[in-house]
């Protein structure tokens, strides 16, 4: 079955540590995105990119950097400068005509800072 | 910033009755609505969509949108308690991404 495969599901990170969260999609998708939700926060875009070898930063983008070297894969670093980290990660990814077709969105990963 | 506003709740309703949930939303060039469920500490999993004003039914779940006022809701009919879950109001940014209200929590009551 087709679907988006986020790895590890929980993850905890100590003070200065950069922690690396998974994303790889076997849909074919072109358009991969990184939200991070908080309670009682709506999901909030980091980054997304469209096409392999490039992306752009989205809201909240500080603190974190990611990849695109392949079409099926869209790895989120946590890095040390990310002051408040701990939330819930979910990738996502859309066909082409996003606005038709809407996000599939991985089972997520939770991050915790110890 | 697009703001798109979900009233928080928590929505709660005796089973079988009706929900309405609803959802505004900043941006007049919007095209496109979807809605999400998520079940506590699972991800976002698609209801449905709407793009044109007026009403769209499938099965239990209709989804209303109107532009002028851009309004959007949905309506959950026969609400059963597997419905409770927070629903997600999504809003296309044309081409690019979509923008999330903060979610409005359900439960139904047996």
């Amino acid at each position: 079955d087709g679907g988006i495969t986020q790895s590890p599901k929980y993850l905890f990170r100590k003070e200065g540590q950069n922690v690396t969260l998974s994303c790889e999609q076997n849909l074919n998708h072109d358009a991969m995105y990184w939200y991070r939700q908080d309670p009682g926060q709506g999901l909030r875009l980091i980054y997304y990119s469209q096409i392999v070898n490039d992306f752009q930063k989205g809201d909240i983008a500080e603190g974190y950097s990611v990849s695109r070297e392949k079409k099926e894969s869209f790895p989120l670093t946590v890095t040390s400068a990310q002051k408040n980290p701990t939330a819930f990660y979910l990738c996502a990814s859309s066909r082409y005509r996003l606005e038709y077709y809407g996000y599939t969105f991985g089972s997520g990963t939770r991050l915790t800072v110890v | 910033q697009k703001e798109v506003e979900q009233n928080s709740g928590p929505l709660s309703v005796p089973e079988g009755a009706i929900a309405s949930l609803n959802c505004t939303y900043s941006d007049r060039g919007s095209q496109s609505f979807f809605w999400y469920r998520q079940y506590s500490g699972k991800s976002p999993e698609l209801i449905m969509s709407i793009y044109s004003n007026g009403d769209k039914e499938d099965g239990r779940f209709t989804a209303q949108l109107n532009k002028a006022s851009q309004y959007v809701s949905l309506l959950i009919r026969d609400s059963q308690p597997s419905d409770s879950a927070t629903y997600l109001c999504a809003v296309n940014d044309p081409g690019n991404q979509f923008y999330f209200g903060t979610g409005t929590s359900l439960t139904v009551i047996p």
